[in-house]
């Protein structure tokens, strides 16, 4: 089955600009979404068929994908913005069908 | 607006049972392929489970394969997922999603520990 792979990590200074990456075979013939995770609570779709953003969530959440990688990009990262963050996809060849990466863990110094 | 409410988690010993449910409401249920999603503690996100709009094709995890039953009931907007054999790896918050992005319950925490 597909496979995502994203960085376990990623810290980044208040104000500065954060990309989380999603790797994946071809991806970029696929549509990604994006979801943010704060401790004890569901996740929440902040960027979805790759680069929309749901109402409520801020412009400064974008995502783009491409050729093996698809990225989340926050910019002007606040405090606020700390939380896992996972990229998923639907694999529509599969009887695997939502594929999961990993999650990355963003630190905002 | 959709709403997914997951319901039937508690504490169960290995080897148990359990049967969890989700009540879909704010669009309509018969439409929409659905599945679930857990999260063990301190772990990301695994998809264990998908189920059509008819219920007529079902996919599994390997890791539920075969101890894993899901279902619907059209007439009641419900989600089903019957867990038997149950393992301490299984102890998770269990989420009903709908199959369209963002579209989660809260989800039911089920614990497996003698």
């Amino acid at each position: 089955s597909y496979v995502l792979t994203q960085a376990p990590s990623v810290s980044v200074a208040p104000g500065k600009t954060a990309r989380i990456t999603c790797g994946g075979n071809n991806i970029g013939s696929k549509s990604v979404h994006w979801y943010q995770q704060k401790p004890g609570q569901a996740p929440v779709l902040v960027i979805y068929y790759n680069s929309d953003r749901p109402s409520g969530i801020p412009e400064r959440f974008s995502g783009s994908n491409s050729g093996n990688t698809a990225t989340l990009t926050i910019s002007r990262v606040e405090a606020g913005d700390e939380a896992d963050y996972y990229c998923q996809l639907w694999d529509a060849s599969s009887d695997h069908p939502w594929v999961f990466g990993g999650g990355t863990k963003l630190t905002v110094l | 607006e959709v709403q997914l409410v997951e319901s039937g988690g508690g504490s169960v010993q290995p080897g148990g049972s359990l049967r969890l449910s989700c009540a879909a409401s704010g669009f309509t249920f018969s439409s929409y392929e659905m599945n679930w999603v857990r999260q063990a503690p301190g772990k990301g996100l695994e998809w264990v489970s998908y189920i059509s709009s008819s219920g007529y094709t079902i996919y599994y995890a390997d890791s539920v394969k075969g101890r894993f039953t899901i279902s619907r009931d059209n007439t009641k907007n419900s989600l089903y997922l019957l867990m038997n054999s149950l393992r301490a790896e299984d102890t998770a918050v269990y989420y009903c999603a709908r199959d369209s992005p963002g579209d989660w319950g809260q989800g039911t925490l089920v614990t497996v520990s003698s």
